[in-house]
């Protein structure tokens, strides 16, 4: 089955800089890949995904990445504000051996934004 | 509009208790989904339903039941838990699909769940 592994486990950062959090997936046949974010006793928040037909993908301060031959894809935050603090979340969905698509979640990056 | 609701939000019940937990989406959303998440660990499937058949059970034990009672609802029926079920129940949902396509997987709240 998939396999998805997630750095770094925590991550501060100072107020405007960037933030880089990295995950590796190990099943080939993985077509797509989500990120959430999940702040504390709240429900994940999908807030950006790419598919592996994209090389990367951008929604404001937010920016996705994906190398499929290294199998790795990262999510980038720019200008971080307090607010981007939270939990975040690497995904890939791939096939389970009975042929339904399945959520592979990474171990999950709290990152915390200094003021 | 994107929106799982789950309910109740907080549930506290004995082990010998007999409840449910609700999940409602009314985005024409075919496939819906119970994870389990404990404290500071990433959510983990426990099932799926596709076209209102359960397709996945993760090896679950049978103190949980799952019910997909129209295309829009999901239950999760509780009985006899153990302490260590004790976490955050997530319910979600995301478009038919016919062949492998990566749609969208969206979430709801949550119930918390403390069994005593």
């Amino acid at each position: 089955g998939e396999n998805v592994e997630q750095h770094p486990s925590t991550l501060s950062v100072q107020e405007g800089d960037s933030a880089v959090i990295k995950c590796t997936y190990s099943d080939s046949a993985s077509n797509y890949f989500p990120w959430y974010k999940q702040e504390l006793g709240k429900g994940p928040q999908l807030i950006i995904d790419i598919r592996s037909n994209v090389g990367e993908k951008k929604d404001q301060r937010i920016a996705v990445t994906l190398n499929k031959t290294a199998k790795h894809f990262s999510l980038h935050i720019t200008e971080t504000q307090p607010e981007d603090s939270a939990v975040y979340f690497c995904a890939a969905k791939s096939l389970s051996n009975f042929g339904n698509e399945k959520l592979t979640f990474g171990t999950g990056t709290r990152l915390t934004i200094i003021p | 509009d994107t929106e799982v609701t789950q309910t109740p939000k907080h549930l506290v019940m004995g082990m010998t208790n007999k409840k449910s937990l609700k999940c409602e989406q009314h985005m024409g959303h075919r496939a819906m989904y119970w994870y389990k998440q404990k404290a500071k660990k990433p959510p983990e499937l426990m099932f799926v339903y596709s076209y209102e058949k359960l397709s996945i059970n993760e090896s679950v034990p049978s103190r949980f039941s799952p019910e997909c009672p129209n295309s829009s609802l999901l239950n999760l029926h509780l009985h006899a838990l153990q302490p260590e079920d004790s976490a955050l129940y997530l319910c979600a949902s995301s478009r038919p699909r016919r062949v492998f396509s990566g749609n969208t997987i969206y979430f709801g709240e949550g119930s918390w769940l403390t069994v005593v």
